[in-house]
């Protein structure tokens, strides 16, 4: 079955600093990977979505890249704020698209110091 | 725009009570709504997915009889956690898209926590 890791332990990083998370994932295709960002009690809020046949989308500060022969996303916060901290969590789409629904790793929780 | 509101934000209730949450679309027509666990340092576990006017499609695992969705409205969708025991106690949230396929995001509700004593 397919199966999603994100890195568990908490990721510290000092303010300005580029903050980057991975995730990685086996026995599967996906048409797509998500990124969301979940504050303490909150649903998790959209931030970027990249394609199977695209290998990096940008937003802002944002930057992810996606592998998919390494089966692997990064996802990289330049020049981190403390209001940068929070729970990240990377979602894969269905193999060959289509129908939307996701499925979600367990996220990685970022703390930037100021 | 796009915004999911969920109500209540938290629920405390006796075990073997009911409990209904509702997931509205605010300014948008929400025609796929999804309802996700979660539970405390652990990923989003997707429930079920309802399409307006349909039957949800549960995932495998979750007790249709248990967790009663109704998707009435293109707006609308409430999760009924019927005779409610302390194992249910997790953090709800729903989750909306405008589209039925394609690659359109989630826009998620602000969850709902509840506790069952």
């Amino acid at each position: 079955s397919q199966k999603i890791e994100q890195n568990s332990e908490a990721l510290n990083i000092q303010e300005g600093k580029t903050a980057t998370l991975t995730c990685n994932y086996t026995n599967y295709s996906p048409a797509y990977l998500q990124w969301y960002r979940q504050d303490p009690g909150r649903g998790p809020v959209f931030l970027l979505l990249i394609r199977e046949n695209e290998k990096e989308k940008r937003k802002e500060r944002l930057k992810v890249t996606f592998d998919t022969t390494l089966k692997q996303s990064l996802f990289h916060i330049t020049a981190s704020q403390p209001a940068d901290s929070a729970t990240y969590l990377c979602a894969l789409g269905p193999q060959g698209g289509g129908y939307q629904k996701v499925t979600f790793g367990t996220g990685t929780k970022l703390q930037v110091i100021p | 725009g796009a915004v999911v509101s969920q109500h209540p934000s938290w629920v405390i209730c006796k075990s073997g009570t009911s409990v209904k949450i509702e997931c509205r679309s605010l300014d948008f027509q929400a025609t796929t709504m999804f309802w996700y666990r979660q539970f405390p340092k652990q990923s989003l576990m997707l429930m079920a997915t309802s399409n307006e006017g349909s039957k949800a499609t549960y995932e495998q695992g979750v007790e249709k009889d248990k967790f009663l969705i109704n998707h009435a409205s293109l707006t609308l969708s409430t999760l009924t956690v019927t005779s409610a025991h302390p194992e249910d106690s997790s953090f709800y949230i729903c989750s909306a898209t405008p589209g039925r396929g394609g690659l359109n995001e989630q826009f998620f509700g602000p969850g709902t926590r509840l506790t069952v004593l």
